[in-house]
């Protein structure tokens, strides 16, 4: 497909389990951006890449979560040791730089941790 | 840093007639953009409209347009004959763009939730 794909779009795990969640964007688009939206919540800035840049990792909420992107394509983050509090919708999102004018968003994965 | 400030929790609209949701933001950058999207129920985020902190005109997307006052530091969103299918949650996003390490990250408000009413 043409557009940002996430996997797995729904994800349930016990607390304590490690999860990964993986976002393919946009073919030949060099900035990804991952967002965690909770329940009725704005969209919180986790990391983002931009080509081989070092990435800003400044939204990272703990040393739990983590995120890589091989070959400037596929991203996967990781969550180590899941809390409950980590349930939230991750959102993916790339654009052809990080100054293009439009991002495009995946469908998002809903993680559930209980 | 960056803020996106949306003091609307929720808005009403009959359907056919215009809406306006508030976006203020601030910045000390001279450059960076705004933008707005739209998440149905579905939880899609769905692009808009962009504004460039240099565009002296207003942007305009079919019936979306955005009220830029800059000395004010707002970016309102317009909607013209709102439709039943616009009821949804709008973000007023923000991006620097040039410069700086928080230079292509975005930074969202906290959304407003649109209903429109048949």
């Amino acid at each position: 497909g043409a557009g940002v794909s996430q996997s797995p779009s729904n994800k349930v795990t016990e607390k304590g389990k490690d999860v990964e969640l993986r976002c393919d964007p946009i073919s030949g688009h060099t900035a990804l951006y991952w967002y965690r939206q909770s329940l009725g919540q704005g969209l919180e800035f986790l990391i983002y890449f931009q080509g081989n840049s070092a990435p800003d990792k400044s939204g990272l909420p703990s040393d739990r979560f983590s995120a890589e992107r091989t070959g400037g394509s596929v991203s996967t983050l990781t969550i180590q040791r899941t809390q409950q509090e980590d349930s939230a919708v991750y959102l993916c999102a790339s654009s052809l730089s990080r100054s293009a004018e439009k991002l495009f968003f995946g469908s998002g994965t809903q993680l559930s941790v209980l | 840093a960056q803020k996106i400030t949306q003091t609307q929790p929720g808005m009403f609209v009959q359907e056919k007639e215009a809406v306006t949701l508030d976006c203020t933001y601030d910045t000390s950058d001279q450059s960076y953009g705004l933008f707005w999207y739209k998440q149905p129920s579905s939880g899609e985020m769905i692009f808009l409209i962009y504004q460039g902190s240099y565009d002296e005109q207003n942007a305009t997307e079919g019936r979306y347009s955005l009220n830029f006052q800059k000395a004010r530091k707002s970016a309102n969103l317009v909607i013209s004959a709102s439709q039943l299918g616009d009821s949804a949650m709008y973000f007023c996003a923000m991006r620097l763009s040039a410069g700086g390490t928080s230079y292509g990250k975005l930074t969202f408000g906290q959304g407003t939730i649109l209903t429109v009413h048949p």
